[in-house]
């Protein structure tokens, strides 16, 4: 059974830099076929795709959000089996819960983070 | 983008009863491959992450009751739960994963009559 725990502060100042970060068990963040997700969801945006990271050919390779694109980083760290998010210059509409989750089909998800940005 | 659009946004229905809830695509989301349809349907309840119900736009998640049963294909999709538990009040979503950016759906409230 795949588990995901999330980590990371919950309370931002605009234009600072949102890092979380997603602990992944059961799973290798490294595995062929796998990717790693983060979502967020607000009541203004609902569910909120923002990117993905994933290992192919040896190669690590990521997808965004056209979104948030110029400011979103997603990557991994195979050592410590985890991979991460970083988001840039945040403002208040950056405010939302937080989600990792796995897969294409989102199959586990984890607890969430409540992400408030605000002076 | 893919849009997806979901209706009703609510439904109540009475325990034992049918709840039927539609998705629809702005693009087909046929996955060529494997010739199935990249839609995902879940459930989200106050406080906790989505749950994975049923991917492939019909196959239930392990563990998943199969009162829950997802039917459809190319842009038009919809949710069946056969006879409504108090236990499945929530919200549900549809989701596209064909093609970057996943998208999902607005996400139907469901409710008891």
């Amino acid at each position: 059974q795949v588990q995901l725990q999330q980590s990371g502060p919950g309370l931002l100042q605009p234009s600072q830099t949102l890092s979380l970060t997603c602990a992944v068990s059961g799973d290798s963040v490294s595995g062929n076929g796998a990717a790693w997700n983060w979502i967020r969801q607000s009541p203004s945006r609902g569910l909120e795709w923002l990117g993905r990271t994933y290992y192919r050919s040896k190669w690590w390779k990521s997808d965004y959000a056209g979104s948030v694109e110029s400011r979103i980083t997603i990557d991994a760290d195979a050592s410590k089996n985890q991979f991460s998010l970083r988001l840039n210059s945040v403002t208040p509409e950056d405010t939302a819960v937080y989600f990792c989750a796995s897969g294409y089909a989102l199959d586990f998800w984890g607890q969430g983070t409540v992400v408030t940005v605000s002076s | 983008d893919i849009v997806m659009t979901q209706s009703p946004d609510s439904l109540a229905v009475s325990l034992g009863e049918r709840a039927t809830i539609n998705c629809k695509s702005s693009h087909n989301i046929l996955y060529s491959s494997n010739n199935k349809n990249s839609l995902a349907w879940y459930q989200q309840k106050p406080g906790q992450p989505p749950k994975l119900l049923i991917y492939w736009a019909s196959t239930r998640e392990s563990g998943v009751p199969d009162r829950f049963s997802g039917s459809g294909s190319g842009t038009d999709f919809t949710l069946t739960i056969s006879s409504l538990q108090a236990e499945d009040v929530a919200v549900y979503f549809c989701q596209q994963y064909l093609a970057v950016p996943l998208t999902f759906g607005g996400g139907t409230k469901v409710e008891i009559k």
